[in-house]
């Protein structure tokens, strides 16, 4: 089974900070499905970036992602107060194939 | 503007069946190339992909769950539902619904229903 680890698990920064959040699988990425996704406390996940670096309608551009095979990165350039929230990478494929989350990154204030 | 509504009961019993429905408006469940996706999260946990079932009705499931999980349609109304069987208390989450455009993300969610497994 495919298997997503995320890094740090928790990064404690400013706002205004940059933040790079990391996504590993334990096999390579097939046909680029890695997405990433923003939650908010009481709130449903949101989906920021899919295919590895492509941003969802609506998402700010200081959002980006980028990787490939078996490592992915989130890239907050600046972070805005609104961005301080839990993200997850998701990974669709495997055999037989399903989405796989990660168990998440906690961005808080430091 | 589409928007996804999860409604059912908070409450089950353990060995009891969790059923959930999922109102879809602003698009048509039958059309579209749209896959709709059932989704839980257990109390601060992470997430957990349930399964989906294709504008056709053709359904896929978690292999994880496969045996206790049903999702279903119902095109007149416009709704997709989620049976989960046999229930017990690792079964408390709060249950999402989600449309899959591209089949293989989840780019719209519906708000969730938190349902409790206990007796």
């Amino acid at each position: 089974d495919i298997v997503l680890t995320q890094s740090p698990g928790t990064l404690s920064l400013s706002p205004g900070d940059r933040a790079t959040l990391s996504c590993w699988a334990s096999q390579s990425v097939t046909n680029n499905y890695l997405a990433w996704y923003q939650q908010k406390p009481g709130q449903a996940p949101r989906l920021l970036i899919y295919g590895i670096s492509n941003r969802a309608t609506g998402i700010p551009d200081r959002f980006s992602g980028s990787g490939s095979g078996t490592d992915f990165t989130l890239t907050i350039s600046r972070l805005e107060p609104e961005d301080f929230a839990v993200y997850y990478c998701q990974q669709y494929g495997g055999s037989p194939p399903g989405f796989i989350f990660g168990p998440g990154t906690t961005v808080d204030v430091k | 503007q589409v928007q996804l509504q999860e409604s059912g009961p908070g409450l089950v019993k353990p060995s009891q069946t969790l059923s959930l429905t999922c109102t879809v408006s602003g698009a048509s469940i039958s059309s579209g190339g749209y896959y709709w996706t059932w989704v839980r999260q257990n109390p601060g946990k992470g997430l957990e992909w349930i399964g989906y079932i294709y504008y056709t009705g053709n359904t896929y499931f978690s292999p994880s769950l496969k045996s206790r999980v049903t999702i279903s349609r119902d095109t007149v109304n416009n709704k997709f539902s989620l049976r989960l069987t046999s229930v017990s208390a690792t079964d408390t989450a709060v249950y999402y619904c989600g449309r899959q455009s591209r089949g293989v993300d989840i780019d719209l969610w519906g708000q969730g229903t938190l349902v409790t497994v206990s007796s």
